[in-house]
């Protein structure tokens, strides 16, 4: 099984400032198509989580350019530049190379 | 723009089996999809069930494995979760959700508002 690992846990941001979570996979997500199977959630409180980034670093549909996502093989991060109020909630990184597997989620939360 | 709605038993008995439906809108579960359950238990992460493709094959967690069933139903344009032998550490929010697939997935890109279901005497 492919195990994620996220850090912080939680992480206080200040309005306008950027912020970063890391996310690290237990085994490489690198298709041999030359593709990282790694997808970023963000779960808002009361509300289902929904798709930011997928394939590592495409954004979805409707998402804001000041979220971005890079790495490789094992080690992933999700930016977030000047960050903003209806940025708070829980971010998950989550694996579809073997099945299905999140990330612990990290708590983002304004100063 | 698709739609999902999870339809589910709120309480359930130990040892008893937990059926959750999806209900899907403008969108047909027949077209290339990847049709997932997915749970968050209380204070944890969330995690994987299982899916069901259009096609009607099926995966789901290790973990699990021994007591999910994904079926799908055409007519109603639906598919479901049967989780058997149930405990309390079954008790969740319960998601159904798409993974958007081309030739390569592309995404949870839409999820239905959760069910609680809470597993109790």
């Amino acid at each position: 099984d492919i195990v994620m690992t996220q850090s912080p846990l939680s992480l206080p941001v200040t309005p306008g400032e950027s912020a970063s979570i890391s996310c690290r996979s237990s085994q490489s997500l690198l298709h041999k198509n030359g593709y990282n199977f790694l997808e970023w959630y963000l779960q808002k409180p009361g509300q289902p989580p929904q798709l930011l980034i997928y394939l590592g670093s495409n954004r979805a549909s409707g998402v804001p350019d000041r979220f971005s996502g890079s790495g490789s093989g094992t080690d992933f991060t999700l930016k977030i530049s000047r960050v903003e109020s209806e940025d708070v909630g829980v971010y998950y990184c989550m694996q579809a190379l073997q099945g299905l597997t999140f990330g612990g989620g990290t708590q983002v939360e304004i100063k | 723009q698709v739609q999902l709605q999870e339809s589910g038993p709120g309480l359930v008995r130990p040892s008893e089996t937990l059926f959750v439906t999806c209900d899907v809108s403008n969108y047909s579960v027949s077209s290339e999809s990847l049709w997932a359950w997915i749970r968050r238990p209380p204070g944890k992460t969330l995690e994987w069930i299982g899916s069901i493709y259009h096609d009607g094959s099926t995966s789901s967690n290790p973990s699990l494995q021994s007591r999910v069933t994904i079926s799908i139903d055409l007519s109603k344009n639906q598919f479901s979760l049967s989780l058997r032998s149930v405990t309390a550490a079954d008790t969740a929010v319960y998601y159904c959700a798409r993974l958007k697939f081309g030739t390569l997935p592309l995404g949870l890109d839409s999820w239905g508002q959760g069910t609680v279901v809470s597993v109790s005497s």
